[in-house]
């Protein structure tokens, strides 16, 4: 069973970096079967895709956050990482980590998911 | 960057009738793409890849269509447990943009 938990702090002051990090257990972020990535949900609004990590380090990212955002693995504790330089209220949201599949060349869409963690920008 | 646009944004619909949602992506995306459930307060569930492939587990009250540009997604018989937004999201490549959901409810 494969399971995704998201740790870090709850509150960012403005301007500060927001560190956030998912252990994955019943996986390894080293097959190269699989993406890791990052998606957040302000509060009552819609799902924003941050970007995804791949078993060899290469990144994509959300070209609105691309020049503030990095992510990267640990392979050696079995999580992978989402940094967010700058921060401001509109950076307030659930942020969640996830996991999709590329089967024989096929990609395939997040399926599953952590419980996700609010992360509060404010002074 | 390919936009993804979701019709309507809201719906009101009774127990047992068919619910149609509809996503448009501004360019070709082929069939990837999928979609999400969110229940309130819950993390989003995969429903649909693939345009049309049912995930494990999801019931066989929803399906998916389309390719290309223009997307459906049905449920045939509303339940009260559907009541959820519904999200599409495309992935063909980077960045793997969301529609902006579309919220159902029981009328």
């Amino acid at each position: 069973q494969l399971l995704l938990q998201e740790s870090g702090p709850g509150l960012a002051k403005p301007s500060e970096t927001l560190s956030l990090t998912c252990a994955v257990s019943g996986a390894s972020i080293s097959s190269s079967t699989y993406y890791w990535g990052w998606i957040r949900q302000p509060p009552g609004k819609g799902l924003e895709w941050i970007g995804t990590v791949y078993y060899s380090g290469s990144t994509s990212y959300n070209p609105s956050l691309k020049s503030r955002v990095t992510i990267s693995l640990d392979t050696s504790k079995n999580q992978f990482s989402l940094r967010l330089r700058s921060v401001t209220a509109a950076d307030t949201a659930v942020y969640y980590c996830a996991r999709r599949a590329q089967v024989m060349g096929i990609r395939l869409p997040f399926d599953y998911w952590g419980q996700g963690t609010l992360v509060t920008v404010s002074s | 960057d390919i936009q993804m646009t979701q019709s309507p944004s809201s719906l009101s619909a009774s127990v047992g009738d068919r619910v149609t949602i509809t996503c448009r992506a501004s360019q070709g995306i082929s069939d990837y793409l999928a979609w999400y459930q969110q229940k309130p307060g819950q993390v989003p569930k995969l429903l649909i890849y693939a345009a049309s492939t049912l995930q494990s587990g999801v019931p066989t009250r929803f399906s998916g269509s389309g390719s290309g540009t223009d997307f459906t997604l049905t449920i045939s018989s509303l339940q009260p447990e559907d009541v959820a937004t519904y999200y599409c999201q495309k992935y063909d490549s980077a960045p793997d943009t969301f529609g902006p959901g579309t919220t159902v409810d029981i009328k």
